[in-house]
């Protein structure tokens, strides 16, 4: 069975502090890895795509790593601002059945304090 | 703003009724996917329709149904609903049928609410 796992459930930081959420997941055959930006009440979008063949890719102050030997990915965000506050959510997507299904981490959310 | 249309997005209803809940993907996209997430919960894949034919089905309950018409709008609807089935409704859609090469643009959800 497919399952992304995100860890930690939960991260309060001060304000102009980095982090780094870890997603670890377990989908067969890989396609790509996307992290998404859930605020609060809204619709997800996305932030970064990571295909096979890719470490690590940025985009402003986020930066997300894969290895794919490993099954792991992380998102760093460097110099938290409150805006930042959000669910991050690790999608992880498959090919089944003829179609590309994704396969939905938890979330981490994030909480950035003044 | 991610192109994709939801309505309603507050909807408030008893147990027992039914709702359709409508989404409008980007302009071009073929694809519409649904997504239900319950309080602090994750995004439960419930069903995705390309160019009108159902292309994979997730953990949808047998009261729920959806359909994507010609213009590739798609409704969802909910029948004898239960307290549980309050949740935030999203729609996203895509490109194309797989999402190998593009992202899901997700609506702004519609909010059900069971009492």
């Amino acid at each position: 069975k497919n399952q992304v796992e995100q860890s930690p459930q939960s991260l309060i930081i001060l304000e102009g502090k980095n982090c780094t959420l870890q997603c670890n997941y377990t989908v067969s055959p890989f396609s790509n890895l996307r992290w998404y930006k859930q605020d609060t009440g809204r619709g997800p979008v996305s932030l970064t795509i990571m295909t096979f063949s890719e470490n690590t890719k940025s985009n402003g102050r986020y930066t997300a790593t894969l290895d794919a030997d490993t099954k792991q990915s992380s998102l760093h965000i460097t110099a938290s601002q409150l805006s930042d506050s959000a669910s991050y959510i690790c999608v992880v997507s498959a090919r089944s059945g003829g179609s590309y299904i994704p396969t939905f981490g938890r979330g981490t959310s994030l909480i950035v304090h003044p | 703003d991610s192109g994709v249309t939801q309505t309603p997005k507050h909807l408030i209803t008893a147990t027992g009724q039914r709702v359709t809940l409508r989404c409008s993907p980007r302009s071009g996209d073929l694809s519409v996917y649904w997504y239900q997430q319950s309080l602090d919960q994750g995004l439960q894949f419930l069903i995705q329709y390309y160019n009108g034919e159902e292309r994979a089905k997730g953990n949808i309950l047998e009261r729920f149904s959806a359909q994507q018409f010609p213009d590739l709008h798609s409704e969802l609807n909910l029948s004898s609903l239960e307290l549980g089935d309050s949740a935030l409704y999203f729609c996203a859609s895509s490109p194309r049928g797989g999402i190998n090469t593009g992202e899901l643009f997700f609506g702004e959800g519609s909010r059900l609410t069971v009492l």
